[in-house]
């Protein structure tokens, strides 16, 4: 069956440090990979997405990239936190385009 | 964009008692899916929904893709304290959006022992 994992689970930085999320998936080949941002108490915002290893598109622009190293990896990142990034990051993935998405189990993040 | 409308924001229910919650959209789509999400948790697919009209269980919960494609709800019988958490319905629009999943802003459940 399949898994996806994400770490850290939570972590803590202070503004302008950097910052490097880590996303995994077993049990599956050449996924579809996302990656979500939750605010508190609110709804889910796609910031990116990826089809294949090297191949990432973003939704919305922002103090953020991401990587897909590998073929069941994608990492998130920033050169330089502010303090609006703090939030929950849910990595998803599915099947292909347009199917059903299952995501992890998310990475809090608090920027002070 | 496709948004997704859901309703309610909230529900502050009784140990015992039925929910019920929907989503509806100017648009239509050809897949609706329904998330819970555990406090501090990624969302866990619940039920997925690929067919208008399809009505499909869970235990003690039941969903349906509205006849029109523009709806769906979902409905928890009997409800117990385990399905605090808030609920979210998602899909596909038939045109437009690529491969991106539409959201609806959630419903947060609480129910009271």
């Amino acid at each position: 069956s399949q898994t996806i994992h994400q770490w850290p689970a939570t972590l803590v930085q202070p503004v302008g440090s950097p910052l490097s999320l880590e996303c995994t998936v077993e049990g599956t080949s050449n996924p579809n990979l996302y990656w979500y941002r939750q605010a508190a108490g609110r709804g889910l915002q796609l910031l990116f997405y990826s089809v294949g290893i090297g191949q990432i598109s973003s939704e919305v622009p922002q103090n953020l990239s991401a990587s897909r190293p590998q073929d069941r990896q994608f990492i998130l990142s920033s050169k330089k936190l502010l303090l609006s990034d703090s939030g929950f990051y849910l990595c998803a993935w599915s099947d292909g385009g347009r199917e059903t998405q299952y995501f992890g189990p998310g990475t809090r993040l608090l920027v002070l | 964009g496709q948004q997704l409308n859901q309703s309610p924001q909230s529900m502050f229910i009784q140990e015992g008692e039925d929910v019920s919650m929907n989503c509806t959209s100017s648009s239509i789509f050809n897949t609706w899916l329904w998330y819970k999400q555990d406090p501090g948790e990624g969302p866990v697919l619940l039920i997925a929904l690929y067919k208008a009209g399809e009505l499909t269980s869970n235990g003690r919960l039941t969903a349906q893709f509205g006849i029109t494609r523009k709806d769906s709800f979902l409905n928890i019988s009997a409800s117990i304290p385990s399905d605090v958490g808030i609920y979210f319905c998602a899909g596909y629009p038939l045109q437009g959006a690529g491969n991106m999943l539409t959201f609806g802003g959630g419903t947060r459940l609480m129910v009271k022992p």
